[in-house]
């Protein structure tokens, strides 16, 4: 079985540019969570989607921060302008939408903001 | 809110003997997740353990077991035989019950495993 696809692994961006992540779930799994995880930090969530649905967005950065699940499969995540401090690693995570169901993380993708 | 809480920032153990990481948590609810995932330095998190608060057994998973203490909200995991692969960040992290609710995690614990 396939794991959680990411790309890209890295990117480098100068600030006020735009950049964009992109994420493939495990095939069926309807739950889809984005997590940015800051250096020396556990990651956090940035928000969860149930199928299409944006259930769980409250510590996501609407002023600059976007992030869609067209189909409820496939998910980018936006970010644009890019600031110093949205350096981090972005993981991307999924589950099927059952009780007691673990998160499978994907590899992430490191974004470094010059 | 729910926090977790990891006191260890770094851990280190000699091949083939045994370390425990520990971890604690708060929350007011009295169903809930606990989990530790490994992130080595590719950065994929995987899972090591899970256990549900519902159950008193602790979870075992080969060289790898957890002491939950629930009403000390204490969450441990020893890593017995420790071998080089080991070597890792171990994060703690808590779910509350629900069928897709996010994980809150500690700040992790950097283990290293000498030869």
């Amino acid at each position: 079985e396939a794991g959680v696809v990411q790309s890209p692994r890295y990117k480098i961006i100068e600030k006020k540019q735009p950049v964009a992540f992109w994420c493939n779930p495990i095939s069926g799994h309807n739950t889809l969570y984005w997590y940015r995880q800051n250096l020396g930090q556990g990651p956090e969530l940035l928000i969860r989607y149930e199928n299409e649905e944006a259930v769980d967005d409250s510590q996501l950065p609407k002023d600059r921060f976007s992030a869609e699940r067209l189909k409820g499969v496939d998910s980018t995540l936006k970010i644009q302008p890019a600031e110093l401090g949205d350096s981090a690693v972005y993981l991307c995570a999924s589950s099927l939408e059952l009780w007691g169901e673990t998160q499978y993380f994907g590899p992430g993708t490191r974004l470094l903001v010059l | 809110a729910q926090t977790v809480t990891q006191s260890q920032p770094e851990m280190s153990v000699q091949e083939a003997e045994t370390v425990t990481l520990s971890c604690t948590y708060d929350t007011s609810e009295s169903d809930y997740y606990l989990f530790w995932y490994k992130q080595p330095p590719s950065r994929q998190m995987i899972l090591v353990i899970r256990q549900e608060a519902y159950k008193q057994q602790n979870a075992t998973e080969n060289r790898f077991s957890v002491n939950f203490q629930k009403a000390a909200k204490s969450f441990s995991l020893k890593i017995s035989d420790s071998q080089l692969g080991d070597a890792a960040m171990y994060f703690c992290a808590y779910r509350a019950q629900g069928g897709s609710e996010k994980l809150v995690f500690g700040k992790g614990t950097k283990l290293t495993v000498n030869p």
